[in-house]
């Protein structure tokens, strides 16, 4: 059964760096891992999407092991706006259906 | 490029109406269009996949006759929420799926009062 699991929550301070990390056992072989941020009220926003190995953009890298069963999302300094939702989105194939799933989100709390 | 327009953003409907969202890809051809609900403090949760011509396929728990997916063309996708109820009111956003990958809308907050 495909399935993303992440952390509830996690707690930071400003200035450290964060990683969260989603676990996909059964990801589509062709697919993209993309991370989005959501503050509430507001649809998710794109942060970094990545295939393999590892991403970086301005705002966060992007680390996915070789057997892309995992990734992990790090922010390098975190500041208190950062305070949102994560989630990571992942495709799978179910039933000869592609799915294209969200992750249960890890509330990260950022403290000043 | 990649720029899916979602409206409305905000609806309120009286229950027992029916309120219809509209999901189009304004510069590419969208192949699968997913829509996706979102409860308060919830992740957001896949509903429906749809591919152009062809019908929905709804995920369990989702009844296919209160939500009506059309997807006639590649760059048009619609939801509609028949007789909805309070406890349809939810964020709904949709995701549309090119050569390129996929990319969101900015979501619908239906409110049914």
């Amino acid at each position: 059964l495909a399935k993303t699991t992440q952390p509830i929550s996690m707690d930071s301070y400003e200035g450290q760096e964060v990683n969260i990390t989603c676990s996909h056992n059964n990801i589509a072989t062709n697919d993209y891992i993309t991370w989005y941020q959501q503050f509430p009220s507001q649809g998710p926003r794109f942060i970094i999407q990545g295939y393999k190995t590892k991403v970086t953009n301005e705002v966060a890298s992007l680390f996915i092991p070789a057997d892309r069963k995992s990734s992990t999302l790090s922010l390098p300094r975190v500041s208190l706006s950062d305070t949102a939702v994560y989630y990571c989105l992942v495709g799978f194939w179910m039933d000869s259906s592609y799915k294209l799933i969200f992750g249960s989100g890890t509330r990260l709390l950022v403290r000043p | 490029g990649a720029v899916v327009s979602q409206h409305p953003s905000r609806v309120i409907c009286k229950s027992g109406t029916s309120v219809k969202i509209e999901c189009r890809s304004l510069d590419f051809q969208a192949t699968t269009m997913f829509w996706y609900r979102q409860f308060p403090k919830q992740s957001l949760m896949l509903m429906a996949t749809s591919n152009e011509g062809s019908k929905a396929t709804y995920e369990q728990g989702v009844e296919k006759d209160k939500f009506l997916i059309n997807h006639a063309s590649l760059t048009l996708s619609t939801l509609t929420v028949t007789s909805a109820h309070p406890e349809d009111s939810s964020f709904y956003i949709c995701s549309a799926r090119g050569d390129f990958g996929y990319t969101f809308g900015s979501g619908t907050r239906l409110t049914v009062v």
